[in-house]
């Protein structure tokens, strides 16, 4: 079936400091994949997604590319901030986008 | 608009008792979702609606009913709660036309 695999955590940079959080799926056919956000004691948002292979969503200063070949889509960002600490979830589209399948969520953590 | 709300935010129960979680919307939505998070876990499909009067289920349906009266509305019933059922729980909306779930807050639950 339908998964998805984020790289472990908690993960603690410093300000300014470059991020990679990891994300792989397995799917049939061909799902539309997202990175959702959590800031304490809320619910999760859309931070930006991709709909086709080689598509780059971004937003708030983070990208992240629909990589077919190697089943990926790494979310990054170049200069992480203190408000940037969040839980953050890969997830991807399954049943025409009307259900998601999330990855575990990593916790990041950023030091001033 | 208030977007998706969550009733209660927190919620304490004894093994065996029952009670029910309201999710209430005012966007509009015809999808409604229920997801629960467990620490490591990410979010799973509990069990999700496609419009007034329709249900189904999701990824770990046992041990929780839903009922979508109204539009506005989806609700989460535990019959008889259990330990395992100690977690939060997240309503979400979905937006026509998009891959965007809007989330509510959450509820966090604990069943001793």
């Amino acid at each position: 079936g339908n998964s998805v695999t984020q790289m472990e955590g908690p993960v603690t940079l410093s300000e300014e400091a470059f991020l990679t959080i990891n994300c792989t799926y397995t799917a049939t056919g061909y799902p539309s994949l997202f990175w959702y956000v959590q800031y304490p004691g809320e619910g999760l948002q859309l931070l930006l997604k991709a709909t086709k292979a080689d598509d780059k969503g971004s937003n708030k200063g983070f990208e992240a590319t629909y990589r077919k070949e190697t089943t990926s889509f790494h979310l990054e960002k170049g200069s992480v901030q203190v408000s940037d600490s969040a839980v953050y979830f890969c997830a991807l589209s399954h049943q025409g986008a009307q259900k998601l399948v999330f990855g575990q969520g990593t916790r990041l953590t950023i030091n001033p | 608009n208030a977007g998706v709300t969550q009733t209660p935010k927190f919620r304490v129960l004894k093994t065996g008792q029952s009670m029910t979680l309201l999710c209430a919307q005012d966007m509009n939505h015809e999808y409604m979702y229920w997801y629960r998070q467990d620490p490591g876990m990410g979010l799973r499909l509990i069990h999700y609606s496609v419009g007034e009067g329709t249900t189904a289920k999701g990824e770990v349906p046992d041990g929780y009913n839903v009922s979508r009266l109204k539009k506005q509305n989806f609700l989460l019933g535990l019959e008889s709660a259990a330990p395992s059922q100690t977690s939060v729980y997240f309503c979400a909306t979905l937006r026509p036309g998009s891959y965007e779930q809007y989330f509510g807050p959450g509820t966090r639950l604990t069943v001793t």
